[in-house]
Parts: C-alpha cells; sequence; structure tokens
C-alpha cells in the first residue's frame, strides 16, 4: 500500500516549457487535491476533483490545468511555466470532504528559471 | 471567509521542554479542526483533529483542545524531544460545500538534545 505517489520529485523548467505532475493514490479514495507551497504562506489550494472525471479550481488557480480522467489519478499541468511558479506541489487525497483527513504525497520540488 | 492564524516561529526548545504553538481561526457555522506535521523532506501527516467544541485530540504525546468561545485550538506536548522537529500546520474545515483545508502558515519547531 503505497499511499499517495507524486512523480517526479524534482524539476527544473525554462520558463515558457510545460510540464505536467502525476499524482497516484491506491486507496480508492473519491477526493483529489494539489496544493503549492511557499515560504511563510502555508499551504494553497490550486484545483480540486470530487470524482473521476470532475475538477473545480481552488484559491489560485491560473496558470495550471487538472485532469482526473481515472479515480486514481489527478494530473497537474503547467502549459507555460513562469518563475512565479516555482514551488513545492503537494497532491493530498481524502475519502470524504470536510470531516475526513486528507493523505498527502512526498511532494515535486519545481524550480522555474 | 475562512481564516487560520498560528504563531510565527522558529521555535526553539530543550529536549523535554514544554511545547505551546498557538492557533486561532476564523470560520462560519462549526468546523473541525486539525494539526498536521511536516518532518524535513516529507509531506504533510494528520497528527491530531477535533470535530466539535470541546472535544481534546490527543496522538504521540500532543494534544489541542478545541474551544469554541476563544475559537482556538492550541497544541501542547508536556516533554518534547530531538524527533518532534518538524513544521506544524493547524488548519480547518468548515465540511460544508467547501471541499477544501484552509490551512496556517505553519511554525518551524526545532527541538536540540
Amino acid at each position: 500500500n503505497a499511499g499517495v505517489t507524486q512523480t517526479p520529485k524534482f524539476r527544473v523548467l525554462k520558463t515558457g516549457q510545460s510540464m505536467t505532475l502525476l499524482c497516484a493514490q491506491d486507496m480508492n479514495h473519491e477526493y483529489m487535491y494539489w496544493y503549492r507551497q511557499d515560504p511563510g504562506m502555508g499551504l494553497r489550494l490550486i484545483h480540486y476533483s470530487v470524482g473521476e472525471g470532475t475538477t473545480a479550481k481552488g484559491e489560485v488557480p491560473d496558470g495550471y490545468n487538472v485532469s482526473r480522467l481515472k479515480k486514481q489519478n489527478f494530473l497537474l499541468g503547467l502549459e507555460s511555466a513562469a518563475p512565479s511558479q516555482t514551488s513545492v506541489y503537494f497532491c493530498a487525497s481524502s475519502l470524504d470532504r470536510g470531516l475526513y483527513e486528507q493523505y498527502f504525497g512526498p511532494g515535486t520540488r519545481l524550480t522555474v528559471t | 471567509g475562512n481564516s487560520v492564524t498560528q504563531m510565527e516561529g522558529p521555535v526553539t526548545l530543550s529536549e523535554e521542554a514544554f511545547l505551546t504553538i498557538n492557533c486561532t481561526y476564523t470560520a462560519t457555522g462549526y468546523p473541525s479542526l486539525f494539526w498536521y506535521v511536516q518532518y524535513p523532506g516529507e509531506g504533510l501527516q494528520l497528527l491530531l483533529k477535533a470535530t466539535k467544541a470541546d472535544d481534546k485530540g490527543s496522538n504521540k504525546g500532543f494534544e489541542a483542545t478545541y474551544r469554541k468561545e476563544t475559537t482556538s485550538f492550541h497544541l501542547e506536548k508536556g516533554s518534547v524531544q530531538v524527533s518532534d522537529s518538524a513544521v506544524y500546520f493547524c488548519a480547518l474545515s468548515d465540511g460544508g460545500s467547501n471541499y477544501k483545508l484552509t490551512f496556517g502558515k505553519g511554525t518551524l519547531l526545532t527541538v536540540n538534545p
């Protein structure tokens, strides 16, 4: 039981390049989330999904797109990376909303130069 | 909207010292409250939670009591260890149509031997 895994662990991009971050969970959770963590800012929600085939915007969605084609996977895309997107990205999943614990992946450290 | 305010760090303690990390919140309705911990290089893990007023969450020697009258959820531990060195995040969820956790900015704790 791997829990929540993220690929890749580290990445360096040049401004304007694109990439996709992959999140996978093996707990059969309905809800999945993408956060970014920046120094002094805590975690901020980028996008989330309440089930296969659904996505919704969080607090800071601009510059990102997501897809949830399979229940176990949640992809985060950057179409044209900017230095402001340098951050640590965390994926999380939960059985249900609100009261249920969110399980986090180990994070992806992205640097955009 | 919802918000969480926690004491700014960093906090540096000697082993076996008493720990308090303050957390206050603003929310509509009756939120659930959480403490998450992030060890170096890892994702967040749930440390404890409380779902209604006067509930006490506890885990690994840490405790926090949900105080509705003071809108607080302070984290305490009677005797910290070096292995408790981490970043601690207070968070809330209102459990309604809001699917997300609202996080505080995090408090870095360093425990010296």
